[in-house]
């Protein structure tokens, strides 16, 4: 069982629907992380919260939009995505971005655009 | 971060070791060897890190060469729930701007066989 939960599991949507993808963690981890996995590849980091500030985006499509409310919930906001946005997105929760201990993943939501 | 090479695929009896190498022979002072492996349709499960020692847990053990050019990631008795894809992966934790970032590689196919 992984400490990290995301919800939903699995999302279909159509390119105009606006969802949200939701990322909990309750182990006072002060970094969060989201990934997109495509199939049969390595995950590749999106964004990164340190603090609940944005710390790292990775030239992100700004059909995405992310958001931490507080130190124990992240959240990805989809609009009006394409269908090579179909894939695996993970979160993941760490003490801090800085310090050597280890990144902990949920099990991820898998999407698929319409 | 320094990048890591791996063999894209291995195989390993049931209750043998399996010993799983990773090449990081532009690693930097700063920089920690960590692994993990993704079992299908989960998401990214974190076995071990290390900086220059050897390191034990109740996973695996993590041996690292004096040069650190290299390391070993070995799993004493290999179960079939050990088949998944194992990722080693360079990370620096301080300085930088990519700092705390996980880089993930191909990684090593591994199929523990009854």
């Amino acid at each position: 069982d992984t400490e990290v939960t995301q919800t939903p599991k699995h999302l279909v949507m159509g390119m105009t629907n606006k969802k949200s993808l939701k990322c909990e963690q309750h182990m006072g981890h002060r970094a969060m992380y989201w990934y997109k996995q495509k199939a049969k590849k390595p995950p590749e980091l999106m964004f990164v919260y340190s603090y609940e500030k944005l710390s790292i985006n990775e030239s992100v499509p700004s059909r995405f939009s992310p958001e931490c409310p507080n130190s124990s919930l992240l959240n990805l906001h989809l609009h009006a995505l394409q269908p090579e946005d179909s894939a695996l997105y993970l979160c993941a929760s760490s003490y801090e971005q800085g310090r050597p201990q280890p990144q902990h993943f949920g099990d991820g939501t898998r999407l698929s655009i319409l | 971060d320094a990048k890591t090479t791996q063999p894209p695929s291995m195989d390993c009896a049931e209750g043998r070791a399996a010993n799983l190498p990773c090449n990081h022979s532009t690693i930097s002072g700063n920089e920690y060897v960590y692994w993990y492996r993704q079992i299908h349709s989960q998401g990214p499960q974190y076995i071990i890190h290390g900086l220059k020692n050897n390191e034990t847990n109740e996973m695996a053990s993590l041996i690292i060469t004096e040069d650190r050019k290299s390391s070993t990631l070995i799993l004493p008795h290999a179960t079939l729930r050990d088949t998944a894809v194992y990722y080693c992966i360079v990370k620096a934790n301080a300085g930088g701007t990519s700092y705390g970032k996980l880089t993930f590689g191909q990684g090593t196919i591994l199929t523990v066989h009854p």
